[in-house]
């Protein structure tokens, strides 16, 4: 089993549209959870931090619920510049003091 | 912000020849540098931890002898790519973690990658 698993879509949703992403970790020790965001043929690009209590920025709310280790990312008002690939990234756990990528879930926004 | 670069950005080469990736931090001092491997479609692989002063910690499955790397100072880090082959094309990244930032021991500055292929 991966340790960081994701939907890798692609989602295609028109401007405007609200979407969600969806990611689940392995390893019930990990620390840290972020979601990062790759244009192509880029580095990764933090996004946010997630946390338990849940938090936004802006269009932008992660949610992670360590019970069921499970991440959320969720943007309303998509953009057309919001397409990019966006991936859910765990610190700590199996990999202790490494940042463990998933593979990402390709968003598509059209007009 | 803290940057980190590397060179060359787009490297393509003969397959048996030996290939030098830099990464630099340069507005920070990093004892921890990292490189990931990123093959299309597919997520970023950690292949090793760089520390400076230090020899590299590989991870499963990367062959030491195959990918050099070298921490010879707090802002650089090289990979070295020998006798590289086709199977070795891929987008090559870099992190850095600032030593001196006193922030969490999971942020990492990426650098823009390099694109290798190998013909």
């Amino acid at each position: 089993r991966k340790e960081v698993e994701q939907d890798p879509g692609p989602f295609n949703v028109p401007e405007g549209a609200t979407v969600a992403f969806n990611c689940t970790y392995s390893n019930s020790a990990s620390q840290s959870f972020f979601w990062y965001r790759q244009d192509c043929r880029k580095e990764p690009k933090l996004l946010m931090s997630v946390y338990s209590s849940g938090n936004e920025d802006g269009r932008f709310t992660a949610q992670l619920n360590r019970a069921s280790q499970y991440i959320s990312l969720l943007i309303r008002d998509s953009k057309l510049s919001d397409s990019a690939t966006y991936l859910c990234v765990v610190y700590g756990g199996t990999s202790y003091g490494k940042l463990t990528f998933g593979q990402g879930t390709i968003l598509t926004v059209h007009p | 912000g803290a940057v980190v670069s590397q060179h060359p950005s787009r490297v393509i080469c003969k397959s048996g020849t030996s290939v030098k990736i830099e990464c630099r931090s340069l507005d920070f001092q990093a004892t921890t540098m990292f490189w990931y491997r990123q093959f299309p479609k597919q997520s970023l692989m950690l292949m090793a931890t760089s520390n400076e002063g230090s020899k590299a910690t590989y991870e499963q499955g990367v062959e030491k002898d195959k990918f050099l790397i070298n921490h010879a100072s707090l802002t650089l880090s090289t990979l070295t790519v020998t006798s590289a082959h086709p199977e070795d094309s891929s987008f090559y990244i870099c992190s850095a973690r600032d030593r001196d930032s006193g922030g969490a021991l999971n942020e990492q500055f990426f650098g823009p990658g390099t694109r290798l292929t190998v013909l």
